[in-house]
């Protein structure tokens, strides 16, 4: 079985500061893990994965995450915040197969 | 990346008729696609999955009378709310795969139903 906890349902930052969006996972494999975001009323836009390449995996839009097999942790990351950036992001897991699991998702606001 | 299209992306509908959601992937033969639901302020609730040819997997708990799935081509899948009540009202996606790719995820789907 796999699961996926994002431990933050909601960040708010300032603009121009790292952003730190957390996910954990649970997998009986070697996983492949995601990083989506969706903006209101818009569909789903992979930002990055992981697919056991390197573990310092970067994606668009300056965002990156590392995977940490020790720590079961694929957090993402940004080192400033823009305001475009303001919108839900999904952590997911995908083991061999078909299914698709993702976290609860995280809210990111961004102040001026 | 490759592209998945969802038509329409926003759908108003009277109770008790039926609608239906196309989800097309257009630069690739999508071999499996995914049905998700969103409700507010929740993650995606995958539906049911359905394989080119063969009837679609569904979920625990998601009737399949209601949620009619029918993947008839490579390219095209479609999901139809049979008698759509006031409840079903949500954000539907769907997400096309390749086979051994990663999953493409359509815009969305608005459905609401008065």
């Amino acid at each position: 079985a796999q699961s996926v906890t994002q431990l933050d349902s909601h960040v708010s930052v300032s603009e121009g500061t790292p952003v730190l969006l957390r996910c954990n996972y649970s997998s009986s494999y070697s996983p492949s893990l995601f990083w989506y975001v969706q903006h209101p009323n818009k569909g789903l836009q992979l930002l990055l994965k992981y697919t056991s390449a390197a573990t310092l995996v970067k994606g668009i839009n300056g965002f990156e995450a590392e995977f940490k097999k020790s720590e079961t942790s694929f957090h993402l990351t940004k080192p400033s915040a823009h305001m475009s950036d303001a919108a839900e992001y999904f952590c997911v897991v995908n083991n061999a197969g078909n299914m698709l699991t993702f976290g609860g998702g995280t809210r990111l606001m961004v102040k001026p | 990346g490759a592209v998945v299209s969802q038509h329409p992306s926003r759908v108003i509908c009277k109770s008790g008729t039926s609608v239906k959601i196309e989800c097309r992937s257009l630069d690739f033969q999508a071999t499996t696609m995914f049905w998700y639901r969103q409700f507010p302020k929740k993650s995606l609730m995958l539906m049911a999955t359905s394989n080119e040819g063969s009837k679609a997997t569904y979920e625990q708990g998601v009737e399949k009378d209601k949620f009619l799935i029918n993947h008839a081509s490579l390219t095209l899948s479609t999901l139809t709310v049979t008698s759509a009540h006031p409840e079903d009202s949500s954000f539907y996606i769907c997400s096309a795969r390749a086979l051994g790719t990663e999953a493409f995820f359509g815009q969305g789907t608005r459905l609401t139903v008065v």
